[in-house]
C-alpha cells in the first residue's frame, strides 16, 4: 500500500539557517504530493503541493520538487524564521481517494 | 468565513459510553474526512466521504462509524469507546477528492 516516510525530528535551527526536511514515498501510479504545516494548538494547513513529476510546489519561501526517479518530495527553505516553528507533514493521495501522512517533523527555530 | 468546525473541542469520557463528534463545513465541499493524530504516528485516516451517502474506510476504521446525510456534516461516532481511542481527532474537507484539504481545529478525546 501507499506510505510516506519523513525524517525524524525534532529539528532545531538558528534563525536564517537553511532547512531541509526529507520525505520519501511508496505508491503505485502517480500520486499527488503535499506538505502540510501544523502550528501549535491548530489544525493542519496546506503549505504546498505538486501533482506530477518534476513539478515544484512553493509557498512562503518553502519549496519542494516532485522527484519520481527518487520517489522524494523534500521540503526546503533558504532562511528560516522563528515563526516557522511548527510540525511539518508530508502526505500523498492517489486515485483511491485515501490520504497518507508521514509521522511529522517538529521544527524549532531559535532567535 | 470559510471554515471547518468541530465539537466538542475537548472531551473526557469513560469506556463504553457512546459519543459523537460533530464536523461541519460551510464551503460546499464534496470530500470530507476524519483523521486521528497520535505521537510518532502522524495522521491516520479513519473514514472519508466523497459525497452525500458515500463513505469509505480509511487506514484505521475499527471502532468508529460515520454518516453523511447532508453535504455539510460528517459526524464521527464511537459506539463503545475504549482507552486506545484516546487521541486528537481532526475533520477535514476539500472541494473534490483528497486534494487541498481544510482542517478543523481538532477534538482532544480522552477515554478513561
Amino acid at each position: 500500500g501507499n506510505s510516506v516516510t519523513q525524517m525524524e525530528g525534532p529539528v532545531t535551527l538558528s534563525e536564517e539557517a537553511f532547512l531541509t526536511i526529507n520525505c520519501t514515498y511508496t505508491a503505485t501510479g502517480y500520486p499527488s504530493l503535499f506538505w502540510y504545516v501544523q502550528y501549535p494548538g491548530e489544525g493542519l494547513q496546506l503549505l504546498l503541493k505538486a501533482t506530477k513529476a518534476d513539478d515544484k510546489g512553493s509557498n512562503k519561501g518553502f519549496e519542494a520538487t516532485y522527484r519520481k526517479e527518487t520517489t522524494s518530495f523534500h521540503l526546503e527553505k533558504g532562511s528560516v524564521q522563528v515563526s516557522d516553528s511548527a510540525v511539518y507533514f508530508c502526505a500523498l493521495s492517489d486515485r483511491s481517494n485515501d490520504m497518507r501522512f508521514g509521522a511529522g517533523t517538529r521544527l524549532t527555530v531559535k532567535p | 468565513e470559510a471554515q471547518v468546525t468541530q465539537n466538542p473541542r475537548y472531551l473526557i469520557t469513560v469506556t463504553g459510553k457512546k459519543l459523537t463528534v460533530t464536523c461541519s463545513q460551510n464551503m460546499n465541499h464534496e470530500y470530507m474526512s476524519w483523521y486521528r493524530q497520535d505521537p510518532g504516528l502522524g495522521l491516520r485516516q479513519i473514514y472519508y466521504s466523497m459525497n452525500v451517502e458515500v463513505t469509505d474506510k480509511g487506514d484505521v476504521p475499527e471502532g468508529y462509524k460515520v454518516s453523511r446525510k447532508e453535504k455539510r456534516n460528517f459526524p464521527l461516532i464511537l459506539e463503545s469507546p475504549s482507552p486506545n481511542q484516546t487521541s486528537l481527532y481532526f475533520c477535514a474537507s476539500s472541494l473534490s477528492g483528497p486534494d487541498t484539504q481544510y482542517f478543523g481545529p481538532g477534538t482532544r478525546l480522552t477515554v478513561l
